[in-house]
């Protein structure tokens, strides 16, 4: 059974600080995904990778196949990047097969 | 941005009522999914609808569940008599393709179904 793990479970740093979320995964995957909730409950798709590095403004996902390891980071925090942080993943083989998803990580920046 | 739209976006039912919950996935998109996530938890899968046909469902999916497309732009998952446990935010996603396609999901902003 696939696994999802992620790290921290809660962060809180200060305004400007560099954020990593670390995400580990226990099968073979397609591709995985970072995915943002605010509090009131919206999903918002931030990356989609299978390979490398991905970049998105203040944003980079980076993902290790060979490990199983993707990592999330957030350069020059900001208050409004204040929410769960979520990875998911998706397994090797055909059909439309759901996500696996992490407990998320609840990041909080404080001004 | 095409959006996925869900309603209502709270309801509130007795149990053993049914629920229908509706979706309108973005039009272009062919895969079709249902989410949901109890208060506190994470977000676990239900069901993936490809083609007008249920493609893969999680064990949480069970005969109490169903899922249809009735007028090609409508997804609806309908909970036959719902439990007190069935109380989550319930999520509809959708994708242009396969995932391993590299094609994003684009969830919708969810239902939030109390059972009382």
């Amino acid at each position: 059974k696939n696994e999802v793990e992620q790290s921290p479970q809660n962060l809180t740093a200060q305004e400007g600080e560099f954020i990593t979320i670390n995400c580990s995964y226990s099968v073979g995957i397609s591709a995985l995904h970072w995915l943002q909730q605010h509090p009131g409950g919206g999903i918002v798709s931030l990356f989609m990778l299978s390979s490398g590095k991905k970049k998105h403004g203040r944003l980079i996902a980076t993902i290790n196949i060979q490990e199983k390891h993707s990592s999330l980071h957030i350069t020059a925090s900001h208050p409004r990047d204040s929410a769960v942080y979520i990875c998911a993943d998706i397994q090797r083989g055909g059909g439309a097969d759901g996500l696996t998803f992490g407990k998320g990580t609840h990041l909080i920046i404080q001004p | 941005e095409p959006e996925v739209t869900q309603t209502p976006s709270h309801q509130v039912t007795q149990m053993g009522q049914e629920v229908i919950l509706r979706c309108v996935p973005i039009s272009n998109h062919l895969y079709f999914y249902w989410y949901r996530q109890i208060l506190g938890q994470k977000v676990e899968f239900l069901v993936s609808f490809y083609n007008n046909e249920i493609s893969e469902k999680s064990e949480i999916f069970d005969d109490q569940f169903s899922v249809e497309r009735p007028d090609g732009s409508n997804f609806t998952l309908k909970i036959r008599s719902t439990k007190l446990e069935d109380s989550a935010m319930y999520f509809c996603a959708s994708s242009e393709a396969l995932v391993q396609s590299y094609y994003g999901y684009t969830f919708g902003s969810g239902t939030r179904l109390t059972v009382v």
